[in-house]
């Protein structure tokens, strides 16, 4: 069985370019979560989609930072402009509602420059 | 009220001793209590959970101890080896919604 799938598995970028990380979660599985984690802030939940609708974006750091979840089978978080504090490792996870697991792809690694 | 509070920050313990991460919690919606493991490089993966209808939850090496006035659990790592050697996060998620509130991460390192 794929887990989750996350791609690109490294981006580097110059600030104010736009970035687009992407997901696939586990097929079948109804919830999907993006963290991101840093040296200071470790583990943050940004959004998290049931059902491909978004149910709670509060963690989203500010309007740059946008997620879609077009259908069962894709996510994306996009970061418009990117900016350095942006560097960080960005991770999917996705779950079966009703079931405990939390399933993280490999993460991305970001580097704004 | 929606933290996890995650201690020590990072651990240090000889290969065959015992490891010992604790958390504590105040929020009483939370329903259940997972351990996440992160290797360098990789995505946290759920190691052992709890609910908070039982006291203890034993999985081989691995030990949750859950006391549930206190708000308070640990996780118990017996005989620990070189390839313990990660980062541990307690969570606690919500009933109502499925979020998981994460504690700030222990970093274990195991020497041989």
């Amino acid at each position: 069985d794929a887990g989750v799938i996350q791609s690109p598995r490294h981006e580097v970028t110059e600030m104010g370019q736009e970035v687009t990380l992407r997901c696939k979660p586990i097929s079948g599985h109804d919830y999907l979560f993006w963290y991101r984690q840093t040296m200071m802030r470790g583990l943050e939940l940004l959004i998290y989609f049931n059902n491909n609708v978004p149910i709670d974006d509060s963690g989203m750091p500010e309007d740059r930072f946008s997620a879609k979840m077009p259908n069962a089978s894709f996510s994306t978080l996009k970061i418009q402009p990117s900016e350095p504090r942006d560097s960080a490792v960005y991770f999917c996870a996705s779950s079966l509602g009703d079931r405990d697991t939390q399933y993280f792809g490999p993460g991305t690694r970001l580097t704004v420059l | 009220q929606q933290q996890v509070k995650q201690s020590p920050q990072s651990l240090i313990v000889q290969k065959g001793g015992i490891s010992i991460i604790n958390c504590a919690y105040e929020n009483t919606a939370f329903d259940y209590f997972p351990w996440y493991q992160q290797f360098p490089g990789k995505g946290p993966a759920l190691l052992i959970a709890i609910r908070p209808d039982v006291s203890e939850k034993k999985e081989g090496r691995f030990t949750i101890s859950f006391n549930k006035s206190a708000k308070q659990f640990s996780l118990h790592i017996m005989d620990s080896q070189p390839g313990d050697s990660a980062t541990y996060f307690c969570a606690a998620r919500f009933h109502s919604n499925y979020q998981l509130i994460w504690g700030a991460g222990t970093k274990l390192i195991i020497k041989p």
